[in-house]
């Protein structure tokens, strides 16, 4: 299976502040990868699919890069209703796989 | 509007077994795959089985040979039987529309193993 960590796994910021977590794939996969936004007690949240699109009704402030085994999730400016935990998942091959996750909090 | 409703949660015994379901509504259920993912408390995501629109379907090794999922067309209807469970099944249960990726997800089930 291909397994995926994320880095940082939590961090601190301020409102304004530009955020950037990445994930790393155990081997290539192509430009098949996703980011989800989680908060408490809701249902994850599709934010970027096919590792840099932009999905309908998300903030430009959002986006992706990367390809291969390397990617990236920048938040340009962090607003308020941006805290919460970010996921990584890959789709390029079954079994799919998530990242542990990133916890983005007040700082 | 897309909806996605989760059932069927709820306290088993271990070696028990629950069949969970998701009634799909506001866009057409067999044209889609189908996906079960789950949380355990305070923990990652991990995703649990799916099932393509002709049937086929996908397992990770933690729950192959016990989980089984399976969907109803004309009901706009996914089902997760899951068998033989353990204590470390115990989390909320997902079901997710994939349009490659997931994007829409019901808002969960919990299902609790324990004695």
């Amino acid at each position: 299976a291909i397994q995926l960590t994320q880095s940082p796994s939590s961090l601190s910021a301020s409102v304004g502040d530009r955020v950037t977590i990445t994930c790393r794939a155990s081997q290539g996969i192509s430009s098949a990868l996703a980011w989800y936004q989680q908060k408490p007690g809701k249902a994850p949240k599709l934010l970027i699919y096919d590792a840099s699109s932009l999905e309908s009704g998300v903030p430009s402030r959002f986006s992706g890069s990367g390809s291969g085994t390397d990617f990236t999730l920048t938040i340009s400016s962090l607003q308020p209703e941006d805290f919460a935990t970010y996921y990584c998942q890959q789709f390029n091959s079954y079994p799919l796989t998530f990242g542990p996750g990133t916890k983005v909090d007040i700082k | 509007e897309v909806q996605l409703v989760e059932s069927g949660g709820g306290l088993v015994q271990p070696g028990g077994s629950l069949r969970l379901s998701c009634a799909a509504s506001g866009f057409t259920f067999s044209s889609y795959d189908m996906h079960w993912v789950r949380q355990a408390t305070g923990k990652g995501l991990e995703w649990v089985s799916a099932i393509g629109t002709a049937g086929d379907t996908y397992y990770p090794g933690s729950v192959k040979g016990r989980f089984t999922i399976s969907r109803e067309n004309a009901k706009n209807s996914l089902y997760l039987q899951m068998n033989s469970l353990r204590a470390g099944d115990t989390a909320v249960y997902y079901c997710a529309r994939a349009d490659d990726y997931l994007d829409y997800w019901g808002q969960g089930t919990l299902v609790t193993v324990s004695s």
